[in-house]
C-alpha cells in the first residue's frame, strides 16, 4: 500500500548530539511537511518542501534543518538537541500545497527523547 | 496565540450515543476545516472536511457543522462505537484547500461499551 513511513519509531539521543529523523513516501506527492508535537499540544509546522523548494516557518529554530534529496525521502536534522526538543515528530505529504480534499497523509511519527 | 482551539481535552460517551467534539477558531481568514483522528502509536488520519461555503458536511456516521459567525465547528459521531475511541484534531487553513494546516490540541474521545 502507498504510505508514509517514518524511521525510527522511537529515538533516544543525548543532549547536544546531532540526530536525524527520516521520512519516506510511496505516494509520489509533491509536498512533504514536518510537524513537531509536544505532549498535549497541537502539532506545529516546522517546514515543508514543495518539490525541491524549501519553506521554513518563521518561528522554527535554527537548530532544525531539513533535506529532501529526492521525491521519496525527507530528513529532519536537529543539530544540537536540547531537552525542550523532546517531542513526537510527524511527517506528512500532500499532492499539492495544502490538504486538498483528502487531507494530508501522515506517517506514524518518531518519538524523540533527549537525555 | 492559538488560532484553533479545542477546549475539551477529553470526552467520554456511551456506545450508541452521540459524540460531539467542538472546535473554535480565531482567524476569520480560515476557509477550510478538517478533522483528523489519531490512534496511539499511529499518525493522524484524515476524517472529514468542510469548506466555509458550506455549513454541513456528512460522511456516514460523521457530520461536521460549521458556524462561521460564531467561528465554531463541531464533529458529530452517531452512533458512537468503541472503535471511535481516539484523539480527534481539528485543523484549519486559508486559501481554500491549499496552504498550511493549523491544528488544535486535540480532544481524546473514549467510547465505553
Amino acid at each position: 500500500d502507498a504510505m508514509v513511513i517514518q524511521n525510527p519509531r522511537y529515538q533516544v539521543t543525548q543532549f547536544g548530539k546531532p540526530v536525524t529523523l527520516s521520512c519516506s513516501q510511496t505516494l509520489n506527492h509533491n509536498v512533504m511537511y514536518w510537524y513537531q508535537q509536544k505532549s498535549s499540544q497541537a502539532p506545529k509546522l516546522l517546514f515543508h518542501y514543495y518539490d525541491k523548494d524549501f519553506n521554513n516557518e518563521a518561528d522554527t529554530p535554527d537548530n532544525f534543518q531539513s533535506r529532501r534529496p529526492n521525491t521519496s525521502f525527507c530528513f529532519l536534522d536537529i543539530r544540537s538537541p536540547g531537552l525542550g526538543d523532546a517531542a513526537m515528530y510527524l511527517c506528512a505529504t500532500s499532492r499539492g500545497w495544502g490538504p486538498g480534499i483528502y487531507g494530508y497523509t501522515f506517517g506514524s511519527g518518531t518519538r524523540l527523547t533527549v537525555v | 496565540d492559538q488560532q484553533v482551539k479545542q477546549n475539551s481535552p477529553s470526552l467520554s460517551v456511551q456506545e450508541g450515543r452521540i459524540s460531539i467534539l467542538n472546535c473554535d477558531y480565531t482567524n476569520s481568514m480560515f476557509d477550510y476545516f478538517l478533522w483528523y483522528k489519531k490512534y496511539p502509536a499511529e499518525g493522524p488520519t484524515f476524517l472529514i472536511s468542510i469548506s466555509s461555503i458550506k455549513d454541513k458536511n456528512e460522511d456516514g456516521r460523521f457530520t461536521v457543522f460549521l458556524n462561521k459567525s460564531a467561528k465554531h465547528l463541531s464533529l458529530h459521531i452517531v452512533p458512537s462505537q468503541p472503535g471511535d475511541s481516539a484523539v480527534y484534531f481539528c485543523a484549519a487553513n486559508y486559501g481554500g484547500s491549499q496552504g498550511n494546516l493549523i491544528f488544535g490540541k486535540g480532544t481524546k474521545l473514549s467510547v465505553k461499551p
